[in-house]
């Protein structure tokens, strides 16, 4: 079990561009969530998938992003047009009924938009 | 909506003394869990107690430890011999079968 991964660690990127980090979860959860988090905040959900289906979005979550997760394994979030708003720390975390509902992080995805 | 309200945003313990988070929330549910994570500085975030809201028992883990009061809509951490490696962001959260809401965290400073 090698935990929740997730790349690009760090992405600096100029407004208007499109940028999209990828999340592998722990193999055998079939929850994944992303969250946003700024520097001193805690993390704010953004959506949810419980296999391939997306069942959450927040309202932070707006046109411009999108998540999927094909075939209910890894998920990717895809930014379009940045804004310098979006620099952020994107957090992706899984869980399962057997974790008991505790859900486990990534190490997170680095945004920088300049 | 489940909110999570962290009231301390930063806290000072001396090393090897007791220091005690504070955290409530509100949910008209009865079935959720709470958590408290911990993220070290540029660290990753990971789970230092959980608690299941169905269980009175207060959970315990090692050197932490929990007071759960579901009326009040209360869950507070507590650190006991407190050590510099405790030095993190702490965060309180509220979770479901669909989703888990944070509290905007306690800044912890273990001095020594």
């Amino acid at each position: 079990d090698t935990g929740v991964s997730q790349n690009p660690r760090h992405k600096i990127t100029k407004r208007g561009q499109n940028v999209t980090f990828r999340c592998d979860p722990i193999s055998e959860h079939n929850r994944l969530y992303w969250y946003r988090q700024t520097l001193g905040q805690g993390p704010e959900f953004l959506t949810y998938f419980q296999n391939e289906a997306q069942l959450e979005k927040s309202r932070l979550l707006s046109d411009r992003f999108s998540a999927e997760r094909p075939k209910g394994s890894f998920s990717t979030l895809e930014i379009q047009r940045t804004e310098q708003g979006d620099s952020a720390m994107y957090l992706c975390a899984s869980s399962s009924m057997s974790s008991g509902n505790t859900i486990y992080f990534g190490e997170g995805s680095w945004l920088t938009v300049v | 909506a489940q909110t999570v309200t962290q009231s301390q945003p930063e806290m000072s313990v001396q090393e090897a003394e007791t220091v005690t988070l504070s955290c409530t929330y509100d949910t008209s549910e009865s079935n959720y869990y709470l958590f408290w994570y911990k993220q070290p500085p540029s660290r990753q975030m990971i789970l230092v107690i959980r608690q299941e809201a169905y269980k009175q028992q207060n959970a315990t883990e090692n050197r932490f430890s929990v007071n759960f009061q579901k009326a009040a809509k209360s869950f507070s951490l507590k650190i006991s011999d407190s050590q510099l490696g405790d030095t993190a962001m702490y965060f309180c959260a509220f979770g479901n079968n669909n989703d888990m809401r944070f509290g905007a965290g306690t800044r912890l400073t273990v001095k020594p």
